[in-house]
């Protein structure tokens, strides 16, 4: 079964400061792989999104992250984290019919940051 | 265009009873998704419509049902509510391979 796995339940980073969260999935074949964010008592928004092609993939509010088939990761990144920033991150593969159509989610990294 | 739209946005039920919660996708996608979100649990999928039929299934009792209508709105319906049915339910409607969440219905069973 496919799954995602978020090692880290909680980050805090100082602003201003680089910042990678991790994840790892598990998928048969090539994966649809999401990062999504959430504020508190907010919905869901997708900041970024790897379908196939170049490996490392640009998102909104400045975020990438990097496609490693070899180490079923696809880790996000952002090289300078604003106050914003503070929210829960969640990774996420997608299969289904369209390969959306069912998202299987991490457990989330909360991000805090520090002034 | 409108993002998905959610109703209502706070429940509060008491053990036993049912409750049904509406969701209304971005014009012109014809599938939508429903998740539970729970402190202990996480985002778990539960279901999935398009064009009025459901075509995934996650793996939660049958006291949770949903339907699509022709306009592609969607309903979900638990019935005899349970205490560990309080969580935020989420829909999302997709158009191809990427889905837009609603800012989800808080329900609270007390």
């Amino acid at each position: 079964a496919q799954s995602v796995t978020q090692p880290d339940i909680h980050i805090t980073v100082s602003e201003g400061a680089s910042l990678e969260l991790r994840c790892n999935y598990s998928y048969g074949a090539t994966p649809y792989l999401f990062w999504y964010v959430q504020s508190p008592g907010q919905g869901l928004q997708l900041l970024l999104k790897y379908f196939s092609g170049d490996t490392l993939v640009q998102g909104i509010k400045g975020f990438e992250a990097e496609f490693k088939r070899s180490q079923s990761s696809f880790n996000l990144r952002k090289p300078s984290v604003h106050w914003s920033d503070a929210a829960e991150y969640f990774c996420a593969v997608g299969e289904g019919y369209s390969s959306a159509s069912k998202i299987i989610f991490g457990s989330g990294t909360r991000l805090s940051i520090r002034p | 265009k409108a993002g998905v739209t959610q109703t209502p946005r706070y429940l509060i039920k008491t053990r036993g009873q049912q409750v049904t919660l509406s969701c209304s996708p971005i014009s012109g996608h014809r599938s939508v998704s429903w998740y539970q979100q729970t402190p202990g649990q996480g985002l778990q999928f539960l279901f999935e419509y398009f064009s009025e039929t459901q075509r995934n299934k996650g793996n939660f009792p049958g006291r949770f049902s949903g339907r699509q209508f022709s306009n592609s709105r969607s309903e979900m319906n638990v019935s005899t509510l349970e205490l560990g049915d309080s969580a935020l339910y989420l829909c999302a409607s997709s158009l191809e391979a990427e889905q837009f969440f609603g800012p989800g219905t808080r329900l609270t069973v007390l």
